[in-house]
């Protein structure tokens, strides 16, 4: 059974750092791209980085871009995401989902954790 | 950026067929995806690369995607299809729909 699970989320005050961590069974980590989606309650989901098989790809939507480092540990199956200099408008549920490639779409995302929830204020 | 728009709120009667739609410029040219949220959840994909169902979602979950509107149905609804439904593609970078509440009656 593919299972990921989120850790590390809290609340910490605004230019503050985190790190999630997301650790995942059930398939070969190493084979995945993997992702971090973050969504307000309520809201869309909105992607935020994604990370290739071996770590040497990332991307981040504008909005983190600078302030968060996406990272995967593939001996740990292990997927992190650090974020710096958090913002109020960081405050969200953060979720670690898998590239969907056997689906041959990486950008799409066939398992998701059960999210951690970040908040940010003062 | 791509923007893809979606009704607030649809509802349907229980047994009947609902249509939840996701409109955007020449989306019949991308791939949408479709994800089911249940309150406290996550999402969970329910129809990937405009009309493929993954085996563990119901027969009764189709979508469709040509012109300007990508479309997710689901016949018979059920209760259990009471949730939030969110299209996305990718257009350069990931973009998700603002989301439709389905409400079964």
């Amino acid at each position: 059974e593919v299972q990921l699970a989120e850790s590390g989320g809290g609340s910490v005050q605004p230019g503050g750092s985190l790190r999630l961590s997301c650790v995942v069974s059930g398939f070969t980590f190493s084979r995945y791209w993997m992702n971090w989606v973050r969504q307000v309650p309520g809201k869309r989901p909105v992607w935020i980085s994604h990370i290739n098989t071996d770590g040497s790809g990332t991307s981040y939507a504008d909005s983190v871009r600078g302030r968060f480092t996406i990272s995967r540990d593939n001996a740990r199956s292990t997927l992190y995401l650090e974020m710096y200099s958090l913002r109020v408008e960081d405050t969200a549920v953060y979720y670690c989902a898998r590239g969907a490639g056997g689906y041959g779409d990486n950008w799409l995302f066939d398992y998701w954790g059960q999210g951690v929830p970040v908040t940010v204020s003062s | 950026s791509y923007e893809v728009t979606q009704p607030l709120s649809v509802s349907v009667a229980l047994g009947e067929t609902a249509t939840i739609t996701c409109g955007g410029n020449n989306i019949g040219r991308k791939n949408v995806h479709w994800y089911q949220q249940k309150p406290g959840q996550a999402p969970k994909l329910v129809i990937y690369r405009d009309t493929l169902r993954p085996s563990e979602i119901p027969e009764r979950f189709s979508g469709s995607n040509s012109g300007n509107r990508a479309t997710l149905t689901i016949s018979s609804a059920q209760g259990a299809d009471d949730a939030d439904y969110f299209c996305q593609l990718w257009d350069g970078t990931v973009v998700f729909g603002g989301g439709t509440k389905l409400t079964v009656l």
